[in-house]
C-alpha cells in the first residue's frame, strides 16, 4: 500500500517567511510524529499526534514552529519568521498504535527546507 | 545531551563479510530499541528492533543483539551484500508515552564488491 508522503519535496524561502509542511500518513495509521534532521545529525523529534491531538509537543524548539492535524490524518508543520538555522529535512513518521508491531515508525521521504 | 550515540561515523566491509554496527545509549528507561537504513534524499527505512526483554533478534541477515547492563546494541549483517551500502540509524524509546524515537548520529556503511 501506499506510504507516508510530503510535500513539498524541497521548499526554499527567505528568512522571515512563513512557511508549511504537509505529512499523508499511510491510512489507518493513528499516531503521527514530527522530526527535524539536520545535517550529519540523527532525526530529532518534534512533536506527536494521537488523533487528532497533539499528545506530546515537547521537541518543538521555540513558539514559532506548530502543526495541526484536524482530521486524524493529514498534518501540516507550520513555521512562522523563519531563520537561518531552521534549515533542515523535517520528516514525518506514522506508526500504527494498539498492535504488536505498533512501535515500528514509518517514516516519509521529507521536506527539505532551507532558508536564505 | 545526546542520549544514543553511535561513535563509528563509517565503516567499510568487503561484499560477503560480516558487517558490524554499534550503539550505545545511556537512558536506562529505554525499553525498545530499532535500526533505521536510510538511503540519500528517502526517509529513514525500519530495518529490526529488539524489547529489552530479550537479548537477540534475527531477521534473515539481519541481527541485533541487546547487552542492557553495558548499555549497548550491535547491528550484524551477514552476508553484507553492496546493496546495503547506506547510512544507519540507531534508534531507542520508552514504551511507555509517546513512543518518540530517539536516533543516534548514524553510521555510514559501504560494501565493497
Amino acid at each position: 500500500g501506499a506510504g507516508v508522503s510530503q510535500t513539498p519535496s524541497n521548499k526554499v524561502t527567505e528568512k522571515g517567511k512563513y512557511v508549511e509542511l504537509r505529512c499523508d500518513p499511510i491510512s489507518g495509521h493513528t499516531a503521527l510524529y514530527w522530526y527535524r534532521q539536520s545535517l550529519g545529525q540523527g532525526p530529532e523529534f518534534l512533536i506527536y499526534f494521537q488523533g487528532t491531538g497533539a499528545a506530546d509537543d515537547s521537541g518543538l524548539p521555540n513558539d514559532r514552529f506548530f502543526a495541526v492535524r484536524p482530521e486524524g490524518s493529514v498534518s501540516t508543520l507550520k513555521i512562522q519568521r523563519t531563520e537561518r538555522g531552521d534549515s533542515a529535512v523535517y520528516l514525518c513518521a506514522s506508526s500504527l498504535m494498539g498492535s504488536t508491531s505498533s512501535y515500528e515508525q514509518y517514516f516519509g521521504p521529507g521536506t527539505r527546507l532551507t532558508v536564505t | 545531551d545526546q542520549q544514543v550515540k553511535q561513535n563509528s561515523p563509517s565503516l567499510s566491509v568487503q561484499e560477503g563479510r560480516i558487517s558490524i554496527l554499534n550503539c550505545d545509549y545511556t537512558n536506562s528507561m529505554f525499553d525498545y530499541f530499532l535500526w533505521y537504513k536510510k538511503y540519500p534524499a528517502e526517509g529513514p527505512t525500519f530495518l529490526i528492533s529488539i524489547s529489552s526483554i530479550k537479548d537477540k533478534n534475527e531477521d534473515g541477515r539481519f541481527t541485533v543483539f541487546l547487552n542492557k547492563s553495558a548499555k549497548h546494541l550491535s547491528l550484524h549483517i551477514v552476508p553484507s551484500q553492496p546493496g546495503d551500502s547506506a547510512v544507519y540509524f540507531c534508534a531507542a524509546t520508552m514504551l511507555a508515552g509517546a513512543n518518540n524515537l530517539f536516533f543516534g548520529t548514524g553510521t555510514r556503511l559501504t560494501v565493497i564488491p
